[in-house]
């Protein structure tokens, strides 16, 4: 049972333009949501974070925003540059309700982002 | 300088062989993680651990055994592969057992089984 999914397994986007990235999740207990970025042969980066307490958090270029009724965050992105193309993981954990489990982190399956000159 | 490294980067090996996969992390922290990326790409926590003390421990068939030997190592040692434990497994370290805590991973390791 995945709790947390990215249903689009890619996106391609002009530069300059904005890049929506999607994800959702099931389970009610999570109340801090992270976006990892990734390039191949490397390990994922953290890129920003929210929590439920927040429905939006900005930093430069990249926006999340959350909405906690429809269990749906997003990721956006402007203007896009090719150097952000790359996997986007959401991920998402139960850090005020969890109990001891305040340290796990629950991974989406990612979306490939390409961004063209 | 590398800050969370992985060995080794490729691992391919036949069923039925025992293998270890070292992970080292000179940032400091005092907290360390073992993922598993399976074949549908999703990221999955296997285990963590908090200054050498075992705190997170998935559902994870017990032929996977870690072992942080001090808080900057945590190798993961697989006892009698099977073709289902092919996937890339990533390291990652934090300051902090919290998920409010920047994990930083490693470049991974993608084992292959025959």
């Amino acid at each position: 049972d995945q709790q947390v999914k990215q249903n689009s397994p890619s996106l391609s986007v002009q530069e300059g333009r904005i890049s929506i990235l999607n994800c959702d999740y099931t389970n009610s207990m999570f109340d801090y949501f992270l976006w990892y970025k990734k390039y191949p042969a490397e390990g994922p980066t953290f890129l920003i974070s929210i929590s439920s307490i927040k429905d939006k958090n900005e930093d430069g270029r990249f926006t999340v925003f959350l909405n906690k009724s429809a269990k749906h965050l997003s990721l956006h992105i402007v203007p896009s540059q090719p150097g952000d193309s790359a996997v986007y993981f959401c991920a998402a954990s139960a850090y005020w309700s969890g109990g001891t489990s305040y340290g796990k982190l629950t991974f989406g399956q990612g979306t490939i982002l390409t961004v063209h000159p | 300088d590398t800050a969370v490294s992985q060995t080794p980067k490729y691992l391919v090996t036949q069923m039925g062989n025992d293998k270890s996969i070292k992970c080292e992390q000179n940032l400091g922290h005092d907290t360390m993680y073992w993922y598993k990326q399976d074949s549908k790409k999703f990221l999955k926590i296997m285990f963590s651990y908090n200054n050498k003390e075992l705190i997170i421990n998935e559902t994870v068939p017990n032929r996977f055994s870690p072992k942080s030997p001090d808080k900057a190592h945590l190798n993961l040692h697989i006892n009698s592969l099977e073709l289902g434990d092919s996937a890339v497994y990533f390291c990652a370290s934090s300051q902090g057992r919290r998920s409010l805590n920047e994990q930083f991973f490693g470049p991974g390791t993608r084992l292959t089984v025959l």
